[in-house]
């Protein structure tokens, strides 16, 4: 069945580091591929998306490249900050027979430090 | 706009009790998911409702879990005979149409702990 394998961390960066956060898949077809996080604290939330093949998804300063030869959807930021601590989940959406639900990758806990 | 909302935010409860979660989705939305977060076993699915299609059951785990939708709207996941491997956040998710283009939308989670 559809999968998600990303980095699962933790990983703690300094302010300004450069990240990038690993996630292939494997999926019949070509689904939408999505970014979530979840802040301290607070609920999921949808941080970036691509729904074909080439499509760069971005928000916040994050981006991330929906690569079909590859089969991957790496999470990049230039320049991390404070406040981008947070768990980091890839996933795609599987859909069949009129049903649909997100397959998720494990998360990856990231730490940004002064 | 109101987003998603899941009570109770936190529930302890003794082995063998019967529980009741509820989520109260957008209103406008006619898809809602539940997903189980859990240390082991990270996010996953567990039952699927669009409109009043029949629901996607596929992710539950026992025939101790159900769930249902009332009205196109309000949804409700219980879990009887609760076991302490059922310990775990319980997301609740609504989009507008289930298209899987449609951004799904998490509501904060009930913590569940069994004693």
């Amino acid at each position: 069945g559809d999968s998600v394998t990303q980095m699962e961390g933790p990983v703690t960066l300094s302010e300004e580091a450069f990240l990038t956060i690993n996630c292939t898949y494997t999926a019949t077809g070509y689904p939408s591929l999505f970014w979530y996080v979840q802040y301290p604290g607070e609920g999921l939330q949808l941080l970036l998306k691509a729904t074909k093949a080439d499509d760069k998804g971005s928000n916040k300063g994050f981006e991330a490249t929906y690569r079909k030869e590859t089969t991957s959807f790496h999470l990049e930021k230039g320049s991390v900050q404070v406040s981008d601590s947070a768990v980091y989940f890839c996933a795609l959406i599987h859909t069949q027979g009129g049903s649909e639900k997100l397959v998720f990758g494990k998360g990856m806990k990231l730490t940004v430090n002064p | 706009g109101a987003g998603v909302s899941q009570s109770p935010s936190n529930k302890v409860t003794e082995k063998g009790k019967d529980v009741e979660l509820r989520c109260d989705p957008i209103s406008g939305h006619t898809a809602l998911y539940w997903y189980r977060q859990s240390l082991g076993q990270g996010l996953e699915f567990l039952i699927y409702f669009q409109g009043n299609s029949a629901p996607d059951k596929s992710g539950l785990p026992s025939d101790r879990f159900s769930a249902e939708r009332t009205g196109g709207s309000v949804s409700t996941l219980t879990i009887q005979r609760t076991q302490q491997e059922d310990s775990a956040v319980y997301l609740c998710a609504s989009s507008l149409a289930g298209t899987g283009l449609s951004e799904q939308y998490f509501g904060p989670g009930t913590r569940l702990t069994v004693t």
